[in-house]
């Protein structure tokens, strides 16, 4: 169980087009899912929180309306790119939360990644 | 945001034998998890822990929620070619809201046959 696709699992695109990821929990609710971004031999950056219903919260740095994101249901967030340049090339990671109350467990599972590559 | 300290940064070890890796944080955390990544993949949980002290195994890996909620170990016992990967650690503190991750550097992990 607790499994996250996303998709596409690679896109090549030109300079100035957008782009749409999408992330989705496949066997639970999520209210919360993030968004990451991975450099080469590096950690996950934290990009946004996504919150079903409501606005994403934005890491400082991060261009809100660059990195549009939209949190329409309980599992299903998507990452749109606007207006992508060579320097958003990158691998986006995205991560679903699971949280028990009844168990006092909170735990986030992540997708496959998502390879960009703007030319 | 937060660090976290993650050690060591890489390690080159044969097969069959057992590795070991520790993060720890500056703050107090209520939970940790340890995630290994595979080259072009997302991290796959591999074991998580919610209470100081709490010792849980995975299969040959086994982690530990240190008691004063400041860090965390993992150890993998008999290795084999397949454990190849990096390892992160990750953990939520008392004051984070929307249960935010903090993720440590990570551990490189090489296993010669």
């Amino acid at each position: 169980g607790a499994v996250v696709s996303q998709h596409p699992s690679w896109v090549i695109c030109k300079s100035g087009t957008s782009v749409k990821i999408e992330c989705r929990s496949l066997d639970f609710q999520a209210t919360t899912m993030f968004w990451y971004r991975q450099f080469p031999k590096q950690s996950l950056m934290l990009m946004a929180t996504s919150n079903e219903g409501s606005k994403a919260t934005y890491e400082q740095g991060v261009e809100k309306d660059k990195f549009l994101i939209n949190h329409a249901s309980l599992t299903l967030s998507t990452l749109t790119v606007t207006s992508a340049h060579p320097e958003d090339s990158s691998f986006y990671i995205c991560s679903a939360r699971l949280e028990s109350i009844a168990e006092s467990t909170d735990t986030q599972y992540f997708g496959p990644g998502t390879r960009l590559t703007v030319l | 945001g937060q660090q976290l300290n993650q050690s060591p940064q890489s390690m080159f070890i044969q097969e069959g034998e057992d590795v070991s890796m520790n993060c720890t944080s500056s703050s107090i955390f209520n939970t940790w998890l340890w995630y290994k990544q595979d080259p072009g993949e997302g991290p796959v949980l591999l074991i998580a822990l919610y209470k100081a002290g709490e010792l849980t195994s995975n299969g040959r890996l086994t982690a530990q929620f240190g008691i004063t909620r400041k860090d965390s170990f993992l150890n993998i016992s008999a290795s084999i070619p397949s454990d190849v990967g990096i390892y992160f650690c990750a953990g939520t503190d008392r004051g984070s809201t929307l249960g935010r991750l903090y993720f440590g550097r990570g551990t490189q992990l090489t296993v010669w046959p």
